[in-house]
């Protein structure tokens, strides 16, 4: 069974600054899809950035891009020009390609998110 | 606008009784999930269904039962077997036929605390 591991429980960034969030994951397959969600405190949950496996070049969304690093298993999150609208939890979370239609979501602990203007 | 609405938003219950979570989506989605939200525990998978009548069990199904009797529709009921009901439950869907890295469609959740 895949898993999702996040490392840091707690984060903080000043408003402007960079913050990079790490996740690595666990499997055996060599198709799959990654995805960073975010969760407000309106508890809404909101899709950030997805990756495919297969594409080497990292996907990026506005100020939001990833560094994925296949071999090491590791897609890390990195939000540029923090802004207060960004403090939130973030979770990792994984998918297999195989299933067909069983969408199945694996997702890490989270990362709580703090943004000090 | 088409949307997945969870109601209510806070649910509580007395220890030992069976409490029904509601959700109900409007975006024509094939498939729909529940899942469960503890703190510091992320989300876990309780029940998906990827048709009407069909429905499998997820990774934490023991003390849970929905049912898939129309499309738009895919109530989770909290029986008394489930020995922590007390959590944030989220509903999702997704759409038939769209590609593999789309992403779910989650509802603003449930909280449910029973005592």
């Amino acid at each position: 069974a895949q898993t999702v591991t996040q490392s840091q429980p707690e984060m903080s960034v000043q408003e402007a600054e960079t913050v990079t969030l790490s996740c690595t994951y666990d499997t055996s397959e060599s198709d799959y899809y990654l995805f960073w969600y975010k969760q407000p405190p309106s508890r809404q949950m909101i899709l950030v950035i997805r990756q495919e496996a297969y594409k080497q070049q990292n996907a990026t969304e506005n100020r939001f891009s990833v560094n994925f690093q296949k071999a090491a298993k590791s897609f890390s999150l990195k939000i540029s020009d923090s802004q207060l609208g960004d403090a939130a939890m973030y979770f990792c979370a994984y998918r297999s390609y195989s299933g067909g239609s069983n969408y199945k979501l694996t997702f890490g602990k989270g990362t709580l998110l703090t943004v000090n203007p | 606008d088409g949307g997945i609405t969870q109601s209510p938003k806070y649910l509580f219950r007395k220890e030992g009784q069976n409490v029904t979570l509601s959700c109900e989506q409007n975006l024509n989605h094939d498939a729909m999930y529940w899942y469960r939200q503890d703190p510091g525990q992320g989300l876990r998978l309780i029940y998906y269904s990827q048709i009407v009548n069909d429905f499998q069990k997820g990774d934490i199904a023991e003390g849970y039962s929905v049912s898939r009797e129309k499309k738009e529709s895919f109530p989770l009921t909290v029986t008394s077997a489930q020995k922590n009901p007390t959590a944030f439950y989220l509903c999702a869907s997704r759409g038939k036929g769209q590609s593999y890295n789309s992403p779910l469609h989650f509802g603003n959740g449930t909280r449910l605390t029973v005592t």
